[in-house]
């Protein structure tokens, strides 16, 4: 199992431009998520999903949507890049609602100039 | 993060052990976790605990739960240069498994 992939590892965008990070699982988890980290700080929820076709806000969701047409992908995207969009986003997935281990992706590393 | 806070560093000498403190404020959380991060890396998760356990080990890993206090901790036995990394503390809820995560602990291990 390759577990959590994300894609792209790097990018860099004008002000402006948009782009979308995808992130692909193969444990056929139920429950993904996207969080932000910001240096100095911990992980913050932009977005998750706790199934096929259902998306939901987290802690930070202003300039993101989101979408999960099929269970093993979750897609952020970002409309109308700005600098303080500028950060690591990290994916997740876990099987169990509320419980057990949270496996994440290697990261997104995201400059908006 | 807002509802889960940590000492921001911590210095020890190799072969010491090292203790990371961390505070929640949701009773209802269901887990709690433990990741290191080290530089340009991913999280990586190295223990959990379930919300109705005071303890657990894991080799040289010791977590302290205190439910009443809100207060978790992480003790790692004969510190290594390689535990050098950032430590995150993170609680999770039963509403969509959610996580909240602490601004890290940076723990230096110094030969």
């Amino acid at each position: 199992n390759a577990g959590v992939t994300q894609t792209p590892k790097f990018r860099v965008l004008k002000t402006g431009q948009s782009m979308t990070l995808l992130c692909a699982q193969d444990m056929n988890h139920e429950y993904m998520y996207w969080y932000r980290q910001d240096p100095g700080m911990g992980l913050r929820l932009i977005h998750y999903s706790v199934g096929e076709g259902t998306t939901a806000k987290g802690e930070v969701p202003d300039g993101y949507n989101v979408s999960r047409l099929k269970k093993q992908n979750f897609l952020l995207g970002l409309e109308s890049a700005a600098p303080s969009q500028t950060s690591v986003y990290f994916c997740a997935s876990n099987g169990f609602l509320g419980g057990g281990e949270q496996f994440f992706g290697p990261g997104t590393r995201l400059t908006v100039l | 993060g807002e509802d889960v806070e940590q000492s921001l560093f911590l210095s020890v000498r190799e072969g010491d052990s090292s203790v990371i403190n961390c505070t929640y404020t949701d009773s209802s959380s269901t887990y709690l976790y433990w990741y290191k991060q080290e530089p340009g890396a991913g999280l990586q998760l190295l223990t959990y605990i379930f919300s109705n356990m005071d303890m657990k080990q894991d080799q040289r890993l010791t977590v302290l739960l205190n439910k009443k206090d809100k207060h978790l901790s992480l003790r790692i036995a004969d510190t290594q240069t390689g535990d050098s990394a950032i430590y995150f503390c993170a609680e999770r809820k039963g509403n969509a498994g959610k996580s909240t995560f602490g601004d890290g602990t940076t723990l230096t291990v110094k030969p």
